[in-house]
């Protein structure tokens, strides 16, 4: 079965940066685009970023545009967030989840790991 | 860019039927497949209609989905409610490479 499990989270200073990871098993990895989805503590599911199967296109929120690198590498069925300039405002569970196909559902989520940008 | 606008929460009884509302605002939400997940406290997001109204393996049958062009509006459907069906339940839809999630409705089973 499909299994998606984050790590690297943890505390850190704004304007510190992190980078998660999410190692997949369980499907074809490599034929699979892959998401990564945000949510504060007490809010709703906020979307990221995403990354094509072959990692050739990538897509970001305007919110974190220009400051988080989604990458992926297919040989160690291993995705990854780097997240640089962190805010206050970006503290949160982060979920990378598998897509169904390119621009369609989200089928399987990993468990989460939490981020918290504090002083 | 789209928003998806969903009710902050609603409660239904035992064995009953509830109906979650997924609001477009902007353009035609039929011109691209609407998801809705259950998240339950402390767990993570699971899906459990895609594409409109398509149910995944080991999703119960009280779960439906559809699409009202007329009010612009995505509908979740659970009928014979029981008390694990108590979560938050999300609207999802995309638009222009933006993958778009609603607020979020908590249904509480009581």
């Amino acid at each position: 079965q499909v299994q998606l499990v984050e790590s690297g989270g943890g505390v850190v200073q704004p304007g510190g940066s992190l980078r998660l990871s999410c190692s997949a098993s369980g499907f074809t990895f490599s034929s699979s685009g892959m998401h990564w989805v945000r949510q504060a503590p007490g809010k709703g599911l906020e979307w990221v970023t995403f990354i094509l199967y072959d990692g050739s296109s990538k897509y970001y929120a305007d919110s974190v545009k220009g400051r988080f690198t989604i990458s992926r590498d297919n040989s160690k069925n291993t995705l990854h967030l780097q997240m640089n300039s962190l805010r206050a405002e970006d503290t949160a569970v982060y979920y990378c989840a598998k897509a169904g196909y390119t621009y369609g559902p989200f089928d399987s989520w990993g468990q989460g790991t939490l981020v918290t940008v504090s002083s | 860019n789209l928003m998806l606008t969903q009710p902050h929460s609603v409660s239904e009884s035992p064995g009953k039927t509830v109906t979650i509302s997924c609001t477009g605002s902007s353009g035609s939400i039929a011109s691209n497949y609407v998801q809705w997940y259950q998240q339950r406290p402390g767990s993570a997001p699971n899906i459990v209609i895609y594409e409109d109204n398509q149910r995944p393996s080991g999703v119960p049958d009280r779960f439906s989905g559809s699409i009202d062009s007329s009010s612009n509006s995505a509908s979740l459907t659970i009928s014979g409610l029981k008390t694990e069906d108590e979560a938050d339940y999300y609207c999802q839809s995309y638009d222009s490479f933006n993958w778009v999630f609603g607020g979020g409705t908590e249904l509480t089973v009581l």
